[in-house]
């Protein structure tokens, strides 16, 4: 299985709501990693994970709070969102870091919106 | 700090035509630089690195550190092509932490 996946696909939520995204890899990596991406913008790094503990978090909001619960799954719990969350949410794995070979596999993403 | 530039946000060429997405960078040391392509509804996926030297669907991509640049060049360019193309980079101190530039869509006409 080489492909990273993601539920659901998309996501409706109101500002009071609690949800949660979730990733799966089983290509054994041990990195795995949350981008928020904007329409017609760059995916921007959000969490990274590197063996089942955070290594980053660019200063990301509170009410988004990350979990890795295994080597295989990531999850990105949202609470008290705001509509200017609204946006693709990627997840993506790889080889640990500062592995010489780490390309970072993307899954196709979930399509949130926050009303 | 790391930095990349991708000066055209948007490219439109004729199918058969030769195609050329620029990319420059800023980074003190040994960056690592990436081409991602993103077709219409696909996931993102990687098209290139620098390290590898190697052709993906007919495209190339050359490491010129004097000028820090990555141009992405295709030959003659086919209508599948047509996606947006990321440039990224990841600098050596910085894990894996990738820096992407605003991207290029190309367009491949008729």
């Amino acid at each position: 299985d080489t492909e990273v996946t993601q539920t659901p696909k998309h996501l409706v939520m109101g500002m009071t709501n609690k949800k949660s995204l979730k990733c799966e890899q089983h290509m054994g990596h041990r990195a795995m990693y949350w981008y928020k991406q904007k329409a017609k913008k760059p995916p921007e790094l959000m969490f990274v994970y590197s063996y089942e503990k955070l290594s980053i978090n660019e200063s990301v909001p509170s009410r988004f709070s990350p979990e890795c619960p295994n080597s295989s799954l990531l999850n990105l719990h949202l609470h008290a969102l705001q509509p200017e969350d609204s946006a693709l949410y990627l997840c993506a794995s790889s080889q640990p870091l500062r592995s010489s070979y780490n390309e970072q596999f993307f899954g196709p993403g979930t399509r949130l919106t926050v009303l | 700090a790391q930095r990349v530039t991708q000066p055209e946000k948007l490219l439109s060429v004729f199918k058969g035509a030769p195609v050329e997405l620029k990319c420059n960078y800023s980074y003190s040391g040994s960056p690592e630089l990436f081409w991602y392509v993103q077709y219409s509804r696909q996931r993102l996926q990687l098209l290139l690195r620098h390290i590898s030297r190697e052709s993906i669907k007919g495209f190339t991509a050359d490491l010129n550190k004097g000028e820090t640049s990555f141009h992405l060049k295709k030959p003659f360019a086919q209508e599948e092509d047509s996606a947006m193309y990321y440039c990224a980079l990841r600098g050596g101190t910085s894990g894996s932490r990738l820096t992407f530039g605003e991207g290029t869509q190309l367009t491949v006409n008729p």
